[in-house]
């Protein structure tokens, strides 16, 4: 069962656009989280989100977390190559323990 | 901060063998870790539960023969891909949890030829 439904799934834009990835799910989160994983190796975390209506800037990345802390949202602004990779929302639910739920993944591609 | 080392980061192995992967915990100790396997451009997609002295809990549609987990220690776990077929091919990630979140192995490229 897919919790967390992540869009859009691929997406490619030149340098300099801007961007958002959307995380949903009809599930209440008691936090989410967001990683950017490059090929070859693990997730890297970037924000983790804990109260509904939460903000969180972490240079040219923008957070969202819904106020019925269902959904989020990953703002991207002036975006440059060295974005690019597969960004992934995560959250945990008591339905998979303590496992942390992903969401399918945007993969990004920032061109020149 | 802390840090799981996963090992190999990349293996290939012939149809019928057997391969082992280790995911260790650094600098911490960690009763759960979790098993996770990635296609190409896809998701994380949760295999199991690795809990330390118990039963490993896997998810639907995960053979637990087929995808041995042991987690001897605290700060060892282990996924033995069992008579692995090419379709075992994959990127398999380890991650364990402490305070402050989770934190994810390299992973490894597991290549059946």
């Amino acid at each position: 069962t897919q919790l967390l439904e992540q869009s859009p799934q691929f997406l490619s834009i030149q340098e300099g656009e801007n961007l958002t990835v959307y995380c949903n799910s009809s599930s209440v989160f008691s936090s989410l989280q967001w990683y950017r994983q490059e090929p070859g190796e693990g997730p890297v975390l970037l924000v983790t989100v804990v109260t509904g209506g939460e903000v969180k800037k972490l240079k040219r990345l923008t957070f969202q977390f819904g106020d019925a802390r269902k959904d989020s949202s990953l703002h991207i602004t002036a975006a440059q190559p060295g974005d690019t990779g597969l960004y992934l929302c995560a959250g945990e639910h008591p339905d998979s323990g303590y496992a942390l739920n992903f969401g399918k993944g945007t993969s990004l591609l920032v061109t020149p | 901060g802390a840090v799981v080392s996963q090992h190999p980061s990349r293996v290939i192995c012939k149809s019928g063998t057997s391969v082992k992967i280790e995911c260790r915990s650094l600098d911490f100790q960690a009763t759960t870790m979790f098993w996770y396997r990635q296609f190409p451009k896809k998701s994380l997609m949760l295999m199991a539960t690795s809990n330390e002295g118990s039963k490993a809990t896997y998810e639907q549609g995960v053979e637990k023969d087929k995808f041995l987990i042991n987690h001897a220690s605290l700060t060892l776990s282990t996924l033995t891909v069992t008579s692995a077929h090419p379709e075992d091919s994959s990127f398999y990630i380890c991650s364990a949890n402490r305070v402050g979140g989770y934190t994810f192995g390299s992973g490894t490229r597991l290549t059946v030829v």
